[in-house]
């Protein structure tokens, strides 16, 4: 079975510009969540979708958001990047929230 | 919210050497993983182990939830060890999602 893929792997972008990252979990699992790791905070999480809805959201400002796809798939976007966007973005899927999760590779964003 | 801390922060050890790591959580849950990150930077499965003990090969866990911490065991350990170990806790009531530890940072020498 195949694990979770994230796209790109790499990204470099400037302040102010946006940015989608993407997530396809395992099949068959339903529920995506997202975290940043950045040196100083650690990981983190960003929010969680399942069936297309959002089921829970971390500390993050409004410029985060995210969608699920019918087929599960998951997108995330940071609008206006600052500086301090840079980080590494990583997926996890799980059947459901209360199951084990798997990661993804995971998307190294660079905002210069 | 969950104060999740995992100790040591650094450890050195020499090929063969056995270590125990260790993750304390400051309230109940209902799910606890265990994570290697490798140099690249994903996340690899090592145990789900909610309570009770699991071995895999040369790596063993433990988590004694009542008592509120989990173990990791890593016996006759090999270079590719080398990496930073994650304990993750989450829990079902609430605002459900995983907290993360800061991590140990294993370093193996041959």
């Amino acid at each position: 079975k195949a694990g979770v893929t994230q796209t790109p792997r790499y990204l470099i972008k400037t302040r102010g510009q946006q940015v989608t990252l993407s997530c396809s979990p395992i099949s068959g699992h339903r529920s995506v969540s997202w975290y940043q790791q950045t040196p100083g905070q650690g990981l983190q999480f960003l929010f969680e979708y399942f069936s297309e809805t959002q089921r829970n959201k971390g500390n993050f400002p409004g410029r985060f958001s995210g969608r699920q796809f019918s087929n599960s798939r998951s997108e995330m976007n940071v609008s206006t990047l600052e500086l301090g966007d840079s980080a590494l973005y990583l997926c996890a899927s799980s059947v459901d929230r209360a199951n084990e999760q798997f990661f993804g590779p995971g998307t190294r964003l660079t905002v210069l | 919210g969950i104060q999740v801390e995992q100790s040591p922060p650094d450890l050195i050890l020499q090929e063969g050497a056995n270590s125990t790591l260790r993750c304390n959580f400051s309230d109940s849950v209902n799910n606890l993983q265990w994570f290697h990150q490798n140099p690249w930077g994903q996340l690899i499965n090592l145990f789900y182990i909610p309570s009770g003990t699991k071995q895999n090969g040369r790596l063993s866990a433990t988590t004694v939830a009542t008592e509120r911490y989990s173990l990791l065991y890593i016996s006759s350990s090999q270079t590719t060890d080398s990496g930073v170990y994650f304990c993750a806790v989450a829990r079902a009531s609430g605002t459900y999602k995983y907290i993360f530890g800061t991590g140990t940072r294993l370093k193996v020498l041959a």
